[in-house]
């Protein structure tokens, strides 16, 4: 029962450094998300995927790229992190892009721009 | 543009007693509203989904209604237990070609023994 993994869980980098958070979902969902949590302000949405092969920015994507591997990776990237990036990320999948589908989770990522 | 806000931002209660937390959102033309739990340092797990046609939906001690007229919801917790304290987060999903969640900013409850 993985549902969501996101590796890793834990990252600290220096301003100006590259990475990748790397979300991968065994429920054969079709949708997948990447969403930044910050105290205070919610769940902002970086970017989604509706399928396989497709891609959109959500509310909050200056920053980021992202890139659909296939049905199961969604990945995220920083090219040049920044301190205002510091933040829990979180990826999410769901079945499909209806009303009755509520997203499942994984456990996030500590991200933190020094 | 949609915003959800969530009151109050913490509450602290008694074990056994029965609570509401409140959702309100800006923008009634909603495909549904989801409430969240999240404890500390992990993700969100879903607790309950109600669709914009039905007024509740009801899981075990848990009641989420919804009137979307006035752009409301709340979840009631019964017979509240300390295994209970975590953040609860509301969640919309939009109609039209984004279809996408937005999200309160959570109620952090703690049941106190």
């Amino acid at each position: 029962n993985a549902g969501v993994t996101q590796t890793p869980k834990f990252q600290v980098l220096k301003t100006g450094q590259s990475m990748t958070l790397q979300c991968a979902q065994d429920m054969n969902h079709n949708s997948m998300y990447w969403y930044r949590q910050d105290p205070g302000m919610g769940l902002r949405l970086i970017y989604y995927s509706a399928s396989e092969g497709t891609t959109d920015k959500g509310e909050v994507p200056n920053g980021y790229n992202v890139s659909r591997l296939n049905k199961r990776e969604f990945s995220l990237r920083l090219e040049s992190a920044a301190p205002s990036q510091t933040s829990v990320y979180f990826c999410a999948s769901s079945g499909n892009w209806g009303p009755r589908d509520s997203p499942y989770f994984g456990a996030g990522t500590r991200l933190s721009v020094l | 543009k949609q915003e959800v806000t969530q009151i109050p931002a913490a509450l602290s209660v008694p074990e056994g007693e029965n609570l509401v937390l409140n959702c309100s959102f800006t923008d009634s033309a909603i495909y549904n509203l989801q409430w969240f739990r999240q404890d500390p340092g992990k993700g969100l797990t879903s607790l309950l989904l109600i669709q914009s046609s039905q007024r509740e939906q009801t899981s075990g001690r848990l009641n989420a209604s919804l009137d979307k007229s006035s752009g409301r919801s709340t979840l009631y917790i019964a017979a509240s237990q300390p295994g209970d304290s975590a953040t609860y987060l509301c969640a919309v999903k939009g109609g039209g070609a984004t279809n996408k969640l937005i999200f309160g900013t959570g109620t952090l409850l703690a049941v106190q023994p």
